[in-house]
């Protein structure tokens, strides 16, 4: 069956980065689209991004731009966020999502959330 | 970017009673090209990743219980919940894949009456 297994927790000071991973299994990641989304305490899911597998590239929330990168290791089936110069407002749970398709933006399964905490 | 309003932002139901839940979209979530609607609605228990409950506004998801159903087209849509039970109590969200970003609903919380 899908799985998306997330990384664990992270505490970072503000103007750190963090870098949280994504195992996929059940499926190729190569087949679907991977997005991430984000919930901090309190707000509403925030979409920060994908990666279109179909053709490769990425885009990234207007908020986000210039902060986020998405990447992934296909031969280890793992899709990785990464989120520099950190604020005490980027502290939420992130998670992975994958898409239905290569290019889709309808999200059918989600990874358990990592929560990455801001704070000096 | 598409604004996704829901109402209300919490709900209490009897148990074996209907739950409904809004959802409006700042512009149509309707595509000519084939006749669908880009709205999804996720179920969110505590501790636990959203699960896709309903695509093209209504289209249930397999497993999801028929209890479940999404109706509305447009820019209304509506998430219904024929006969509560307990395990039902979750935040609710509400999805637009119409266009880019992807934005969702502020979320409902339904809780037991």
């Amino acid at each position: 069956q899908v799985q998306l297994v997330q990384s664990g927790a992270e505490v970072e000071k503000p103007g750190a980065s963090v870098k949280v991973s994504c195992k996929a299994s059940g499926y190729n990641l190569n087949g679907y689209a991977m997005h991430w989304v984000r919930q901090a305490p309190g707000q509403r899911l925030e979409w920060m991004g994908w990666i279109n597998t179909g053709n490769s590239k990425t885009e990234f929330s207007q908020n986000l731009q210039g902060r986020v990168t998405i990447t992934r290791d296909t031969s280890a089936s793992t899709a990785y966020m990464e989120l520099s110069r950190l604020r005490s407002e980027d502290t939420a749970v992130y998670y992975c999502a994958r898409g239905t398709c290569p290019g889709c933006y309808l999200i059918d399964y989600w990874g358990q959330g990592t929560l990455v905490t801001v704070s000096s | 970017d598409i604004v996704m309003t829901q109402s209300p932002d919490s709900l209490a139901v009897s148990l074996g009673e209907r739950a409904t839940i809004n959802c409006k979209s700042s512009q149509s979530l309707f595509s000519n090209s084939n006749n669908e609607d880009y709205l999804a609605w996720y179920q969110h228990k505590p501790g636990q990743p959203p699960k896709l409950l309903i695509s093209w506004a209504s289209t249930r998801e397999s497993g999801v219980p028929d209890r479940f159903s999404g109706s509305g087209s447009g820019a209304d849509f509506t998430l219904t919940i024929s006969s509560l039970q307990a395990e039902d109590v979750a935040v609710y969200h509400c999805q637009q894949y119409y266009s880019r970003p992807i934005t969702f609903g502020q979320g409902t919380r339904l809780e037991i009456k």
